[in-house]
C-alpha cells in the first residue's frame, strides 16, 4: 500500500526559506503515470495546490506562488520535496503531499515566525 | 484559474438522511471533478474520482455525478462517520483548485 510521509522544519523565519520532504514507501516515485503533489491548509482554511512534479522532472506550479516554489525529485531516495523561498506569517499552513488524487501524507504543520 | 463553488457552505443533518452537496466550475472541466472527505486533524481522503468513480474502499453510500460544470456529491444514508467537511477539486487544468469546502454538521 502506497503510503506518503511529509518532514521538514515546522518553524520557518519570516524571509528564509521553507524546504519539505516527501518520502514515498510502497510504491515507486519513478512512474509517470501520477503527479506528485504539494497542497497547503492555513489553520482553519481551505485547500490550495502549491504545485506538481512528474517523474520527468517537469513541473506545474500555481502561478500565486510560481516566483518562490520549486519541487524538486530524487529517484534515488523514492522522495521529492518542496522548497518555498521568503517566506511570510501568510505561508503558515499543513503541508500535504500526495500522488496524483490520492493518497495524501498525514500533513505537517509548518509555521512562519521570529 | 477555474473557479469551484460548492454549496451549501455548512449543512446539518441526522443519522440516516440522504445529502446532497453540489459544486458548480467557472467553466467546463468535463469529468475532471474528485471528491474529498476531512476530519479534524487528518488529510483529506478520496472519495470519488472522475466526477462518479468510487475510490476503492468507501462505502457504496457515496456517489458523485455529473459533467461540464455541474456536479453533486449524494450521500444515500448519514452515518456518524461521516460527519466531515467535504471538498471538490477540479484536475482539469492547472492551478488545480479546490472548493471552499462543505462542513456537514449533525443535528
Amino acid at each position: 500500500q502506497l503510503q506518503l510521509q511529509e518532514s521538514g522544519s515546522g518553524l520557518v523565519k519570516p524571509s528564509q526559506t521553507l524546504s519539505l520532504t516527501c518520502a514515498v514507501s510502497g510504491g515507486s516515485i519513478s512512474s509517470d503515470a501520477y503527479s506528485w503533489n504539494w497542497i497547503r491548509q492555513p489553520p482553519g482554511k481551505g485547500l490550495e495546490w502549491i504545485g506538481y512534479i512528474y517523474h520527468s522532472g517537469n513541473t506545474y506550479y500555481n502561478p500565486s506562488l510560481k516566483s518562490r516554489v520549486t519541487i524538486s525529485i530524487d529517484r534515488s531516495k523514492n522522495q521529492f520535496s518542496l522548497n518555498l523561498s521568503s517566506v511570510t506569517a501568510a505561508d503558515t499552513a499543513v503541508y500535504y503531499c500526495a500522488r496524483g488524487e490520492g493518497p495524501w501524507g498525514q500533513g505537517t504543520l509548518v509555521t512562519v515566525s521570529s | 484559474d477555474i473557479q469551484m463553488t460548492q454549496s451549501p457552505s455548512s449543512l446539518s443533518a441526522s443519522v440516516g438522511d440522504r445529502v446532497t452537496i453540489t459544486c458548480r466550475a467557472s467553466q467546463s472541466i468535463s469529468s475532471y471533478l474528485n471528491w474529498y472527505q476531512q476530519k479534524p486533524g487528518k488529510a483529506p481522503k478520496l472519495l470519488i474520482y472522475a466526477a462518479s468513480s468510487l475510490q476503492s474502499g468507501v462505502p457504496s453510500t457515496f456517489s458523485g455525478s455529473g459533467s461540464g460544470t455541474d456536479f453533486t456529491l449524494t450521500i444515500s444514508s448519514l452515518q456518524p462517520e461521516d460527519f466531515a467537511t467535504y471538498y471538490c477539486q477540479q484536475s482539469y487544468s492547472t492551478p488545480i483548485t479546490f472548493g471552499q469546502g462543505t462542513r456537514l454538521e449533525i443535528k
